[in-house]
């Protein structure tokens, strides 16, 4: 498997608490990506990062900002946590462009916002 | 904006059985697809991915057929396993381009189940 820790595996908070969510890889690879599990709608990209600081907006990225100061981490933060924003989150890596590499996904964070 | 689709939400299969699993795209610059396996608890793995220049693609009891000119192409799992038991996503990207254009966008999944 490939060495991608995420954490807190579980978190329950409030509504307007900020949370941040944090990826680990140990294989060095330069593409990170943050995504949404939920019921009827998949896998939806957050934002993703193809290098140290450079980092792009997926396609439901309203609420969320994501940091990338290190290789190894990637992390998700929502600022002001609502109830919408109750869902599973998967970080991903891959070493090169998608056609080229397959993603490699994260055993996920449970996310409840009550 | 829902650009690949995906069906059935369910499917029940008995074992021994083929499971089929059908998704349409809309934007026909996506060239790459590929499947992905996930397990209750876990984050999805990559199964099995095809390009447009080849119709099938098989690896074991998985294949993928691909229809260009339908913009469709689907998951068959031969002889059927208790083991497959699983939500089964498709997904699909546009070419490698320059950074930036490095996203997958997936179907809303599939669950299927093998029953003895």
């Amino acid at each position: 498997d490939a060495g991608i820790t995420q954490s807190p595996r579980h978190k329950v908070t409030e509504t307007g608490t900020p949370v941040t969510l944090r990826c680990h890889q140990t294989e060095n690879h330069r593409y990170m990506y943050w995504y949404r599990q939920d019921p009827g709608h998949g896998l939806r990209l957050i934002h993703y990062s193809y290098g140290v600081k450079d980092t792009d907006k997926g396609e439901v990225s309203d609420g969320y900002s994501v940091s990338r100061s290190k290789t190894e981490d990637f992390l998700l933060t929502l600022e002001s946590a609502t109830s919408s924003q109750t869902s599973v989150y998967f970080c991903a890596i891959s070493e090169g462009v998608i056609s080229n590499q397959p993603q490699h996904f994260g055993d996920g964070t449970r996310l409840s916002i009550l | 904006q829902q650009q690949v689709k995906q069906s059935p939400q369910s499917l029940i299969v008995q074992k021994g059985g083929i499971s089929i699993i059908n998704c349409a795209y809309e934007n026909t610059a996506f060239d790459y697809f590929p499947w992905y396996q996930q397990f209750p608890g876990k984050g999805p793995a990559l199964l099995i991915a095809i390009r447009p220049d080849v119709s099938e693609k098989k690896e074991g009891r998985f294949t993928i057929s691909f229809n260009k000119s339908a913009k469709q192409f689907s998951l068959h799992i031969m002889d059927s396993q208790p083991g497959d038991s699983a939500t089964y996503f498709c997904a699909a990207s546009p070419p490698e381009r320059t950074f930036g254009n490095e996203k997958l966008t997936f179907g809303t999944g599939t669950r299927l189940t093998i029953i003895p």
